[in-house]
C-alpha cells in the first residue's frame, strides 16, 4: 500500500518570503500522480498543483512550484512571495494511474498535513 | 461554474439518530468520492462511484454507513444509527474519468457532523 509522509506538522514564513513544504511517499509503482491541496480555515479543499510521475519537468502554478525527485520519492512544494492568504493546512496526496480495470485506482492517499502560518 | 455542492454544511444530532449527507457533483463529472476527515485518522476515502456504480467501498467503516448515487447529479451518505465517534468533517469530491486515467478530484465545502 502507498503511504504519504509530511514530516513538518507546522511551518511559518515571513510575508513575501519563500517557504518549502516537504512530502515523501512510498510506492512500488512507476506511474502515478501527486497533488498538493490547500485547506484554509473555511475547510474547503483546494487543489494547488498536480504532477504526473512520468513528466520530468516540475509543475508550476504562478507562485507555487514543486521539486519532484522520483528516485528519492520526494515531492516538495515551494511557495514564493508568501501572502497572508496562503495561510492554511497543506496536504500532499498520491494517486495511482493504473487503468480502470484495477480496483481502487482512483483513491487519493493523503499525508497528515502541514499547517502554514504567514507572519505579517 | 458551480463546484461540488454539499448539504448541510453543519449537522448536530444525537446518538442513535439517522443522518443523511447530500452531494451534487460538478456537472459532467462521472466519478464521485466520499471522504471523512478526523484529527485521529486524517483524510480517508470511504467510498467512490463511477457512472453511479460503487467501485470501492472498502473504506466504509461498518454497516451503519451506506451510500447511494441514484443518478449522475446526486449522492447521499447515510449513517444509521449515528454514534459520537462518527463526528467528523465529511467531504464529497468529483472528477471526470476518461480512458485509463482520471482527472483531478475537486472537493466540496464539507459537512461538519457532530453526534452528541
Amino acid at each position: 500500500a502507498q503511504t504519504v509522509t509530511q514530516s513538518q506538522p507546522e511551518m511559518s514564513v515571513q510575508e513575501a518570503e519563500t517557504v518549502t513544504l516537504s512530502c515523501t511517499y512510498d510506492t512500488s509503482e512507476s506511474d502515478y500522480y501527486l497533488f498538493w491541496y490547500k485547506q484554509p480555515p473555511s475547510r474547503q479543499m483546494i487543489l494547488v498543483i498536480r504532477q504526473e510521475a512520468y513528466k520530468q519537468q516540475n509543475a508550476t502554478e504562478n507562485r507555487f512550484s514543486v521539486n519532484f525527485q522520483k528516485a528519492a520519492k520526494s515531492f516538495s512544494l515551494k511557495i514564493s512571495d508568501s501572502q497572508l492568504g496562503d495561510a492554511a493546512m497543506y496536504f500532499c496526496a498520491y494517486r495511482t494511474s493504473r487503468g480502470i480495470s484495477n480496483f481502487g485506482n482512483e483513491k487519493l492517499t493523503f499525508g497528515t498535513g502541514t499547517r502554514l502560518t504567514i507572519i505579517p | 461554474d458551480a463546484g461540488v455542492i454539499q448539504s448541510p454544511r453543519h449537522e448536530v444530532t444525537e446518538m442513535g439518530q439517522e443522518v443523511t449527507l447530500r452531494c451534487k457533483p460538478i456537472s459532467g463529472h462521472n466519478s464521485l468520492f466520499w471522504y471523512r476527515q478526523t484529527m485521529m485518522r486524517g483524510l480517508e476515502l470511504l467510498i467512490y462511484f463511477n457512472n453511479n456504480v460503487p467501485i470501492d467501498d472498502s473504506g466504509m467503516p461498518e454497516d451503519r454507513f451506506s451510500a447511494k448515487m441514484p443518478n449522475a447529479s446526486f449522492s447521499t451518505l447515510k449513517i444509521q444509527p449515528s454514534e459520537p465517534r462518527d463526528s467528523a468533517v465529511y467531504f464529497c469530491a468529483s472528477s471526470l474519468m476518461f480512458g485509463d486515467s482520471t482527472d483531478t478530484q475537486y472537493f466540496g465545502p464539507g459537512t461538519r457532523l457532530t453526534v452528541l
